[in-house]
């Protein structure tokens, strides 16, 4: 069935270094979304991406999306300790229906002060 | 707005016990899921309803029952507890109406099976 990897699994890094994230799937997705969930908490929509080679950006946070609609990243610059947390990517694939919201197993990310 | 609500918060199970998980959402959305999360595992949709009166198995369905109840409530049914259920348990909600079809997750249920 479909996979979505996410790389890597744990990330940490000094407060004000930048981080990435990537996201890769067997299949062309219809979209993709990022999701970020705080320790303890639940996840938290974060930006959905639908074009090929799509860049959007939040603040510090950039999210592209690849030319063949199969690989997605989120990079943070200068990262800060509200930062802390697991980052998600999940997709949707050509033809699937709500239920086809595939996740990764997420990045999770913790930063030092 | 609530949001999406869960209960319980928190439960402990001995095996072969039976529980319900209620979820309700007042965002008036057609389409709710629910979800595993385990350590390492990411989230794992267990089983998910698109629309009121219809329900569908996910990527985990067996030991697990759903129903929904009303466009706003849906519940998982663990019939028979066994440990390897022990695992948080998230609710979540979305609409194709809304722009980016986002899921709206509830606070999570964290049930231990012993």
């Amino acid at each position: 069935g479909q996979q979505v990897m996410q790389i890597p699994q744990y990330q940490h890094v000094q407060e004000g270094e930048d981080f990435t994230t990537y996201c890769n799937s067997s299949t062309t997705l219809s979209n993709i979304q990022w999701y970020k969930q705080r320790p303890g908490g639940h996840p938290v929509f974060l930006i959905q991406l639908v074009k090929s080679g799509e860049v959007k950006k939040q603040k510090r946070l950039t999210f592209q999306f690849g030319e063949a609609k199969k690989n997605s990243s989120l990079h943070i610059t200068a990262t800060q300790t509200t930062d802390v947390g697991t980052y998600f990517c999940a997709g949707l694939n050509y033809g699937g229906s709500q239920g086809n919201l595939i996740f990764g197993k997420g990045t999770k990310l913790s930063v030092k002060p | 707005n609530a949001g999406v609500t869960q209960t319980p918060k928190f439960q402990v199970l001995k095996t072969g016990q039976s529980m319900t998980l209620q979820c309700a959402q007042d965002m008036n959305h057609n389409s709710m899921y629910w979800y595993r999360q385990d350590p390492g595992m990411g989230l794992r949709l267990i089983y998910y309803s698109a629309s009121e009166g219809t329900t569908d198995k996910g990527e985990v369905p067996n030991g697990y029952n759903v129903s929904r109840l009303n466009k706003r409530e849906f519940s998982l049914r663990l019939e028979s507890a066994a440990p390897s259920q022990t695992s948080v348990y998230f609710c979540a909600s979305s609409d194709r109406g809304r722009i980016y079809n986002e899921q709206f997750f509830g606070p999570g249920t964290r049930l231990t099976v012993l």
